[in-house]
């Protein structure tokens, strides 16, 4: 069993709908949990990241953490055609910066 | 946030030679880096953690002889990929830690390495 999974995809939304994507993780004592963007060729940049169980929300972006469940999410609102991108979940596992990347859901968004 | 600073952001070399990536904190002192594998659309692969001043701790499956890491400051680390093959062609992407655990990692711009 893979540490972090996501759907692969291609998720495709038109513009201004919902997308949402979703991650599990295996590792019940994970801490930290992170959304990343990826454009083609370029360096994950942070979007989200949420510790505690519940939402969380920073403008259109929206991540839910379930620990029980071991599951976390992220909604873009309102999406964008510059949204078009990989989105990679990463998982914090103990106290230390590694992190465990899914493989990463490409999202469309249609204009 | 932080500044990381990868160099170089694309290199082509020979097979057989060596090839250095540099991976520098700008305005913070990063105690840990990590080295991260991608190859085409598949998902961030750890390959080493480096931290200042001692050896660095490789994942399983990485040849630590051709992968040379060195942190020998607080602001500096660099991987060393020795008598590449072209299937070490990947895209190679840092990232710089400090401040207590559960805080994001900050990641450098990423090198693209192609071995002919």
């Amino acid at each position: 069993q893979k540490e972090v999974e996501q759907n692969s995809g291609p998720l495709s939304v038109p513009e201004g709908a919902i997308a949402s994507l979703n991650c599990t993780y295996s590792d019940r004592g994970s801490q930290s949990f992170f959304w990343y963007r990826q454009y083609s060729g370029k360096s994950p940049e942070l979007i989200m990241f949420i510790y505690s169980n519940g939402d969380k929300e920073d403008g259109r972006f929206t991540a839910q953490l379930n620990k029980a469940s071991q599951y976390v999410s992220l909604l873009i609102r309102d999406s964008q055609p510059s949204d078009s991108a990989t989105y990679l979940c990463a998982v914090n596992m103990g106290h230390d910066y590694k992190l465990s990347f899914g493989a990463g859901t490409t999202v469309t968004v249609r204009a | 946030g932080a500044v990381v600073s990868q160099h170089p952001s694309r290199v082509i070399c020979k097979s057989g030679t060596s090839v250095k990536i540099e991976c520098r904190s700008l305005d913070f002192q990063a105690t840990t880096m990590f080295w991260y594998r991608q190859f085409p659309k598949q998902s961030l692969m750890l390959m080493a953690t480096s931290n200042e001043g001692s050896k660095a701790t490789y994942e399983q499956g990485v040849e630590k002889d051709k992968f040379l890491i060195n942190h020998a400051s607080l602001t500096l680390s660099t991987l060393t990929v020795t008598s590449a093959h072209p299937e070490d062609s990947s895209f190679y992407i840092c990232s710089a830690g400090t401040v207590p655990v559960d805080t994001e990692a900050f990641f450098g711009q990423g090198t693209r390495l192609t071995v002919v």
